[in-house]
């Protein structure tokens, strides 16, 4: 099965920094990647995904993640981060099902607070 | 914009009780997933459906069962809740590009 981890159960930044929340993948095959939001008591909310191409990706809200295959990684990244960043990340790696078709499997998420 | 609406944000139910949670969404998608989310576990794949009337296990189907009966509805049933499915219940919908839309989940309580 594919899998992605999440090291990191929460990433603390201070406003205007440069952030990383890191995402590492296990995949037979070609990964297809994404990265979600939630923000609290919401549901989840599209950020970016790789299929293929360029492995930097540019996503919503100035977010963007790098593709690095050596390292079978998939970090999100922002310049500069803002206290409305503060919200929980989910790494997602497309997955197959037993019966056929396919699925979203996430990491555990990593809680991102950014502080004035 | 795709909207994928579940009817209830926060529901209390009885341990044994039957529970049914709701998902609609508006943008003829073919395919529609429930997950359910636990802190520390990230979100788990409990049924998905490909088509009307069609449907699979996902990841953790124990405990629960799912109707399709027209494509814009996806329901979640619980025969008989049990504390152990206190959890956030979360709906979604895909087109064929791996994106999903996600609802804004249902905070499910057993007591």
């Amino acid at each position: 099965a594919q899998s992605v981890a999440q090291p990191e159960d929460q990433v603390n930044v201070a406003e205007g920094n440069p952030l990383t929340v890191k995402c590492t993948y296990s995949v037979s095959g070609n990964p297809y990647l994404f990265w979600y939001v939630q923000y609290p008591n919401r549901g989840l909310q599209f950020l970016l995904k790789y299929i293929t191409g360029d492995n930097l990706v540019k996503g919503s809200y100035g977010f963007e993640a790098e593709f690095n295959k050596s390292q079978t990684s998939f970090h999100l990244k922002k310049p500069s981060a803002l206290v409305s960043d503060s919200a929980l990340y989910f790494c997602a790696v497309r997955d197959f099902l037993t019966g056929g078709g396919n699925k979203l499997t996430f990491g555990t998420g990593t809680q991102l607070k950014v502080e004035l | 914009d795709v909207k994928v609406t579940q009817s209830s944000r926060y529901l209390v139910k009885r341990t044994g009780e039957k529970v049914f949670l709701e998902c609609v969404q508006d943008m003829d998608h073919e395919n529609m997933f429930w997950y359910r989310q636990d802190p520390g576990l990230g979100l788990r794949l409990i049924y998905f459906s490909y088509d009307v009337k069609m449907k699979e296990k996902g990841d953790i189907p124990e405990g629960y069962s799912v109707s399709r009966e027209k494509k814009e509805r996806f329901s979640l049933i619980l025969e008989s809740a049990s504390t152990n499915q206190t959890s956030m219940y979360l709906c979604a919908s895909r087109p064929e590009d791996y994106g999903y839309t996600f609802g804004s989940g249902t905070r499910l309580t057993v007591v």
